[in-house]
């Protein structure tokens, strides 16, 4: 399978602990997204990577979030201290850089449940 | 900011149906994407829209961008229970980074 994957696809945590997600995009692609979606709602932008640096962060990322991608590759984002509402999937995506609208990729998402 | 709104927000047709799901933005939309989303699963791109007047077809699935660009419209024909799910739109807002409506809850009922 060639398309955007993430791990774990489920999380059930305790308010107050550490999570961290993983993305793994299509290999050629040299931009990578993180969103959030919460219940009903469309996703949200949170930040997003060209090759290892991180160029925009939301407002919506507060402090307990942080994302890496260390070598132009994979991604993590790590949410600490969890709170109640952090809850909802967190979605992975993946383009070609392009000077205008192109095709994003989508994973399949980690839905994060924080009791 | 850019905002987009979809109505109707769900829709129940009996299989067999044509529907039409809108999406309305409050600035002009320089790239229209439809994604479909099977519940608690990831984003399936369906069609990309960017010129005013702009029409493109996949299968029995037609979206539209009106000529002023601020809003669109997607068509699905002789809808089949594999339609259902949430179609959302989402706007380009640069940098590739996309703003989405609310989504609308498709149900097929045979």
């Amino acid at each position: 399978d060639t398309g955007v994957s993430q791990d774990p696809r489920h999380k059930i945590t305790k308010r107050g602990q550490n999570v961290t997600f993983r993305c793994d995009p299509i290999s050629e692609h040299n931009r990578l997204y993180w969103y959030r979606q919460t219940l009903g709602q469309g996703p949200e932008f949170l930040t997003y990577f060209q090759n290892e640096a991180q160029l925009e962060k939301s407002r919506l990322l507060s402090d307990r979030f942080s994302a890496e991608r260390p070598k132009g590759s994979f991604s993590t984002l790590e949410i600490q201290r969890t709170e109640q509402g952090d809850s909802a999937m967190y979605l992975c995506a993946s383009c070609i850089l392009a000077g205008g609208p192109g095709e994003q990729f989508f994973g399949p998402g980690t839905r994060l449940t924080v009791l | 900011s850019q905002e987009l709104e979809q109505s109707p927000q769900s829709l129940i047709v009996q299989e067999g149906k044509n529907l039409t799901i809108n999406c309305t933005s409050s600035k002009t939309l320089y790239g229209l994407y439809w994604y479909k989303q099977k519940y608690g699963e990831g984003l399936i791109f369906l069609m990309m829209l960017q010129k005013g007047g702009e029409e493109k077809s996949h299968e029995k699935i037609t979206a539209k961008l009106d000529e002023k660009k601020q809003q669109s419209s997607l068509h699905i024909t002789a809808s089949q229970p594999s339609h259902a799910g949430i179609y959302l739109c989402g706007a380009y807002q640069g940098a590739q980074k996309l703003v989405f409506g609310q989504g609308t809850r498709l149900t097929i009922n045979p």
